[in-house]
């Protein structure tokens, strides 16, 4: 069946500009988790939602970030006024959400993003 | 809080031999612990994950862990490497939250096969 899938795949901005990064999670799963993956910082846990609601926003770096799911389905994390230091590869994952502690997470391709 | 270290951010070995990839986890709880895999310019792939049902645990491709609560270690092996098995590896351990679990992972091991 179909993955998780994540658009754009490659995303090039200006600083200070707004940037969408878009997740469509396997049909069915109602868990969804962004997570950051850079050079300095290696991966790193950004948001999770449970249905529409995110029980878990902590590793959001800064009020710049937000992110939103609708429908139980589709998620979108926005990035207001980017900076440099937000250059890095954003991944999405979903699970089924049935055994809390060893669900599988099923990771996207990720988007990586560019600031200038 | 709970932690994994990978010793080793870059490990190269001979087609056909051993792999070994070390990670130590920190917890004060039970960790459910987790390999993961990425190829270049790809998403995260499970490997295997500990559930404490079995502390040896059979992933995908050949590769196993072991679970040794007195070494708090969770240690990626397979007996022998192929060209194809090159990527970068990551220990994660979840930590539950709101219902769900999110992965605390690793810094990663580049893993290197050469001929």
């Amino acid at each position: 069946g179909a993955g998780v899938s994540q658009s754009p795949s490659n995303k090039v901005t200006e600083k200070g500009k707004d940037v969408e990064l878009r997740c469509d999670p396997i049909s069915g799963h109602t868990a969804l988790y962004w997570y950051r993956q850079s050079l300095g910082q290696g991966l790193e846990f950004l948001i999770y939602f449970q249905g529409n609601s995110a029980p878990d926003k902590s590793g959001l770096p800064s009020d710049r970030f937000s992110a939103e799911r609708t429908g139980g389905s589709v998620s979108t994390l926005t990035i207001q006024r980017t900076q440099q230091e937000d250059s890095a590869v954003y991944l999405c994952a979903s699970s089924l959400a049935v055994q809390q502690t060893t669900d599988t997470q099923y990771f996207g391709p990720g988007t990586r993003l560019t600031v200038l | 809080a709970q932690s994994v270290t990978q010793l080793g951010s870059h490990v190269s070995v001979s087609e056909g031999a051993l792999v070994l990839l070390r990670c130590n986890y920190s917890s004060s709880v039970p960790p459910y612990l987790f390999w993961y895999v990425q190829y270049p310019n790809q998403g995260l792939q499970l490997l295997l994950k500990y559930t404490s049902a079995a502390t040896l645990v059979k992933g995908i491709n050949g590769f196993e862990a072991e679970f040794k609560k007195s070494e708090t270690s969770f240690h990626l092996t397979k007996p022998s490497a192929h060209m194809s098995d090159a990527a970068e590896y990551f220990c994660a351990v979840s930590v539950p939250t709101g219902g769900g679990n999110k992965l605390t992972f690793g810094t990663g091991t580049q893993l290197k096969v050469e001929l």
